[in-house]
């Protein structure tokens, strides 16, 4: 079956340490997105990319890092620096340009103790 | 600055008719999309519009005034697994999507 995956489910890790959420999707899309989801908020875009190779940041891209090597594989990396990591984590895939939809994955709930 | 509105909370009887409203400001528009989001899970997608109008789904439709920047979703025949968060989100001038806050609608029976 085509997809997104994201692991794990539920994610547990202490304060200053990195963490690297993965997600692989295999339905051969160019563009790949992490968003995060806070409640009473809306998703707010962390990272994207269009392309294998090239990312850019979204609205909230401090504190985390990404790399797209493959254009199955978007992986993203919660740093220390980021102030307030606990959150729902999305990744999402599209075929890419303006009016195509995203498919998400089931989402990273990290959370840091 | 770019806004999307959406009620907060929304409810409704199980068979009725509900519509949520969306109104955005963005920088630039290449389309409204609805996602449906069950608590937990991954947003799927409901709707697109681009052009104004009525696009009708089955039990879903969603409508689309660009001048006025509004849209709403129409959910018919209501079941009790239409319980969800329903999010509002445009494509503006770049190739990114704006979310709004997403409306939780409780169905009743």
């Amino acid at each position: 079956d085509g997809g997104i995956t994201q692991s794990p489910k539920y994610l547990f890790r202490k304060e200053g340490q990195n963490v690297t959420l993965s997600c692989e999707q295999n339905l051969n899309h160019d563009a790949m997105y992490w968003y995060r989801q806070d409640p009473g908020q809306g998703l707010r875009l962390i990272y994207y990319s269009q392309i294998v190779n090239d990312f850019q940041k979204g609205d909230i891209a401090e504190g985390y890092s990404v790399s797209r090597e493959k254009k199955e594989s978007f992986p993203l990396t919660v740093t220390s620096a980021q102030k307030n990591p606990t959150a729902f984590y999305l990744c999402a895939s599209s075929i890419g340009g303006l009016d195509n939809e995203q498919f998400f994955g089931p989402g990273t709930r990290l959370t840091v103790l | 600055g770019q806004n999307i509105d959406q009620p907060t909370e929304m409810t409704a009887t199980e068979g009725a008719i509900v519509q949520i409203n969306c109104t955005y400001q963005t920088s630039g528009f290449n389309g409204l999309f609805w996602y449906q989001q069950h608590a937990g899970e991954a947003p799927t997608f409901l709707s697109y519009n681009v052009l104004d109008g009525l696009e009708e789904k089955g039990r879903f439709s969603s409508f689309l005034s660009r001048s006025k920047g509004y849209s709403y979703l129409l959910l018919k025949e209501l079941q009790m697994k239409d319980s969800a968060s329903y999010l509002c989100a445009v494509m503006g001038a770049t190739n990114k999507l704006i979310f709004g806050t997403g409306t939780l609608l409780a169905v009743q029976p």
